[in-house]
């Protein structure tokens, strides 16, 4: 069964820098796109942009440019999250999502805080 | 502000039908399919409903998709209390050359 599994939750000070990872089985991970997603507290969800995990092209909605990347590594077939210089507004719940078709298949989140 | 629009509340009792509209544009429903989620409090997301009107393998019938123009719509019927959740509707915007979620919509079943 496909399962998407997140890095446990992280506490930041601002300014530093976090790496999520989502880490897939039971399906080819290289044959879907990868979705990210943010929750901030109490809010809705925001569409963070995607990864082609058979290119390793990553694509960044607007205001997701600059500090946040994607990557891969395909042979533990998991997809990361990485942001740096961390502000207190990027405290949240980050979601990995395959994409087919909507994203179907979700990981747990990570949430990550960012406080000092 | 999402450039699509929920209204952010809805209430149902049990066994009614009702709906969650989802108001966009000719940038994205007008010429994209819609998708549906439902998040459980405390719990990921679902994909409850792709391409418009499609359920995937496993939601209930109860629950069905629709678009007209530039919006789209979510009816749940035969209400129960476990449908209680936040509602998501999303698409494709060409504007933005992104996906986009509405604001979300908590239903609330007396």
């Amino acid at each position: 069964q496909v399962q998407l599994v997140q890095s446990g939750s992280e506490l930041k000070r601002p300014g530093a820098s976090v790496k999520v990872s989502c880490k897939a089985s039971g399906y080819t991970f290289t044959k879907y796109t990868m979705n990210w997603v943010r929750q901030a507290p109490g809010q809705g969800l925001e569409w963070m942009g995607w990864i082609n995990a058979n290119t390793g092209n990553p694509t960044y909605a607007q205001g997701f440019t600059g500090r946040f990347v994607f990557s891969l590594d395909t042979s533990v077939s998991t997809a990361y999250l990485q942001i740096s210089s961390l502000k207190a507004e990027d405290t949240a719940v980050y979601y990995c999502a395959r994409d087919s078709e909507g994203a179907d298949y979700w990981g747990q989140g990570t949430l990550v805080t960012v406080s000092s | 502000q999402s450039v699509v629009t929920q209204p952010p509340s809805a209430t149902g009792t049990p066994g009614q039908r009702v709906t969650i509209s989802c108001s966009g544009s000719n940038s994205n429903i007008g010429r994209h399919d819609v998708y549906w989620y439902q998040q459980l409090p405390g719990t990921a997301p679902k994909l409850l409903i792709y391409k418009t009107n499609q359920r995937p393998s496993g939601v209930p019938d109860r629950f069905s998709g629709s678009k007209s123009g530039t919006s789209a719509s979510l009816a749940i019927s035969g209400l129960r209390s476990e449908d209680e959740a936040d509602y998501y509707c999303a698409v494709w915007d060409v504007t933005l050359s992104g996906a986009v979620f509405g604001g979300g919509t908590k239903l609330t079943v007396l």
